[in-house]
């Protein structure tokens, strides 16, 4: 059936390294995702998003890559800061609107 | 501006019960839309509102359903509770569409059901 996944529930990185948090999807006819950060307590807040037809696109410290050959979607966080904690949600549109499971990412100094 | 205003914020009921849950969406944005997140499941996608009319449905039971008023607040309603409905219910506002653009989040309604 349909379904988002993540390679890892939880992700710790150094202060100042690059994050790299991954995403599976398995419908073929999704065309919109999109990637969100939600800080504990708070609602998810959305981050980028990018169209299937597009491989890449950039915003502040932050790159999402798509590849859709092997469905799979990245989201790249440059100099990973101690306020990037949080867990990391993907979300694919193709019709429905799903939600992954959620990558907690945790910066340590 | 203000942000996406959910009410209320906490609450408790029984099995067999059944609760309402408003959301007030950003001034101006005529789209809101439900989600449930739970440990097990994650974020799930419940239904989308846009001026009153269901535009986009999840996969969830009848017994979820919402409604969107001439002033773009939402409300959910949940009834016949279950023990599997507790959960954190999360509203989302978006000018003009959805999903795509930002959606922004309430910091949501957490029912506990016992």
């Amino acid at each position: 059936g349909e379904s988002v996944g993540l390679h890892l529930p939880t992700l710790s990185v150094q202060e100042g390294d690059n994050s790299i948090i991954n995403c599976a999807y398995s419908n073929s006819a999704s065309d919109y995702f999109i990637w969100y950060k939600q800080e504990s307590g708070k609602g998810p807040q959305f981050i980028i998003d990018i169209r299937s037809n597009m491989d890449k696109r950039q915003g502040q410290r932050v790159t999402v890559l798509l590849n859709k050959t092997v469905k799979h979607l990245s989201l790249q966080i440059a100099a990973t800061q101690p306020g990037d904690s949080a867990v990391y949600f993907c979300a694919e549109m193709g019709g429905k609107l799903i939600f992954g499971t959620g990558t907690r990412l945790q910066v340590f100094p | 501006k203000a942000g996406v205003t959910q009410t209320p914020r906490y609450l408790i009921k029984t099995r067999g019960q059944q609760v309402t849950l408003s959301c007030s969406p950003i001034s101006g944005h005529r789209s809101v839309s439900w989600y449930q997140q739970t440990p097990g499941q994650g974020l799930q996608f419940l239904f989308e509102y846009f001026s009153e009319t269901q535009r986009n449905k999840g996969n969830f039971p009848g017994r979820f359903s919402g409604r969107q008023f001439s002033n773009s607040r939402s409300e959910m309603n949940v009834s016949t509770l279950e023990l599997g409905d507790s959960a954190l219910y999360l509203c989302a506002s978006s000018f003009p569409g959805f999903p795509e653009g930002e959606l922004f989040f309430g910091e949501g309604s957490r029912l506990t059901v016992l």
